[in-house]
Formats: structure tokens, C-alpha cells, sequence
């Protein structure tokens, strides 16, 4: 069963321009939704964790610049610019917080980014 | 050094093998997960664990927060086994903040 459905699944970006990601959430009982980022050397790294509708988040990294969104429950999205180099962003669930198996991660397809 | 470190790099095994993959980290965690990463890039969960052993069909993973590793055996390895695994460990204070190792790359040989 799907928990989280992400798009684009690719998408290849102009330098210099911007991209908007999407994430939905399938299942309410996963409340707890973040990104993380894949280089092209494969190491993951978390970006965001965003709980309640409204909340925002920015953040630079090598190679790009991040501002995440949690639009609804069951809607984050992710706007990527100034990117620099190519990557895979993940969008990842769970259902709760900290110490326990309520923490298990569940992951999105992913959506590659390659830089033109 | 790295938080998180995992050996081998690579692993290649035969079907109907056995083998282990260790992830070691610099301090206690909280908790630690395992997941697979498959040729098309979906990243499948295989275990959380706050302590202790767990086990699902031919995998088995152990956490030792006091000594600060974890491993996973594959056993009976199947082609569909093969991919990268990550360990990714949960800092007490981190919530869904987890910290990544750089994976195993496991391929499997009929």
C-alpha cells in the first residue's frame, strides 16, 4: 500500500530556475512528514520535518536552496532553487515522534532532479 | 569521523548465501532503522529497532546502544536482495531527524 505519493518523479532544471515539488499523504495515520535529500554520491540527509499546515522552513545547502511548506494534512511541498547540482529528494512519513517504532520511516517514490 | 559508519562498502554473494552488514556510530542512539534501496531507487523500510533483535523471514538485525552498532544478516539470499542498505540512527533528541550512513551495496549472484 502507497502511503505517499510524490510528483513530478523527474524533472529537469533550467540553471537558475526553481522547481516545485509535491508530496500527498495517503494515510492520516502517518501525520508526521519530512524531506530528505540523495546526492549524486548516494548519501541521505534530512532537510525538514513538518507536523501542522502552515508551517514553513528554509534552508541552503551545497548545491541548493530549500523552502518547505506543510500546505494540509496531507500536502507538503518543497520549492528547490539555485540548484547547483543533481539529486533525488524524498518525502518521508511516520507516526510520531522519537524512541519507539512510531518513528519508522516510510518513503516516497522520490523525484530526480538533474540540472540542465 | 563520520556519526554513522557501514562495512563493507560492497558485498557480493551468491544465491542461497548468508552474510552480515555492521553500521557503527559515534555515540548512544536512540533508535536505528535499515532500509533497502531497490535498482529503481524506492527506498523500502526493514526494521526499526530501540533495542534488541528483530527478525522478518530471512533478515535478522540487532542494536546494541551501548556498544554502538547494529547489524542485519541476510540469509538464504535471494536475487531480489540486492541494493544498497542503509542504517540511518535516531539521536535522542531528534525526532524523524535521522542520521545516514553511506550503505552497502549488495549484489546478489545466481
Amino acid at each position: 500500500v502507497t502511503l505517499l505519493e510524490q510528483n513530478p518523479r523527474w524533472r529537469l532544471v533550467p540553471r537558475g530556475q526553481a522547481v516545485n515539488l509535491r508530496c500527498i499523504l495517503k494515510n492520516s495515520q502517518y501525520p508526521w512528514m519530512s524531506w530528505y535529500q540523495q546526492d549524486l554520491q548516494k548519501q541521505l540527509q534530512w532537510l525538514f520535518t513538518l507536523r501542522s499546515p502552515g508551517d514553513k522552513e528554509v534552508k541552503s545547502l551545497p548545491g541548493a536552496d530549500y523552502l518547505a511548506t506543510r500546505v494540509t494534512d496531507t500536502e507538503l511541498r518543497l520549492q528547490v532553487a539555485n540548484m547547483s547540482q543533481g539529486r533525488t529528494l524524498y518525502c518521508t512519513c511516520s507516526s510520531g515522534l522519537g524512541g519507539t517504532s512510531q518513528n519508522t520511516l516510510y518513503f516516497g517514490a522520490g523525484t530526480r532532479l538533474s540540472v540542465l | 569521523g563520520m556519526p554513522v559508519e557501514q562495512n563493507p562498502p560492497a558485498l557480493s554473494l551468491y544465491e542461497g548465501a548468508e552474510s552480515g552488514l555492521r553500521c557503527n556510530f559515534s555515540t548512544t542512539m536512540k533508535g536505528v532503522q535499515w532500509f533497502q534501496q531497490n535498482h529503481r531507487g524506492r527506498l523500502i523500510t526493514l526494521f526499526y529497532l530501540a533495542q534488541g533483535t528483530k527478525e522478518n523471514g530471512r533478515l535478522k538485525s540487532t542494536f546494541n546502544s551501548k556498544e554502538r552498532y547494529s547489524t542485519l544478516h541476510i540469509k538464504d539470499a535471494q536475487l531480489e536482495d540486492s541494493g544498497t542498505y542503509f542504517c540511518a540512527v535516531e539521536a535522542n533528541s531528534a525526532g524523524n531527524k535521522l542520521t545516514f550512513g553511506i550503505g552497502t551495496r549488495v549484489l546478489v549472484r545466481p
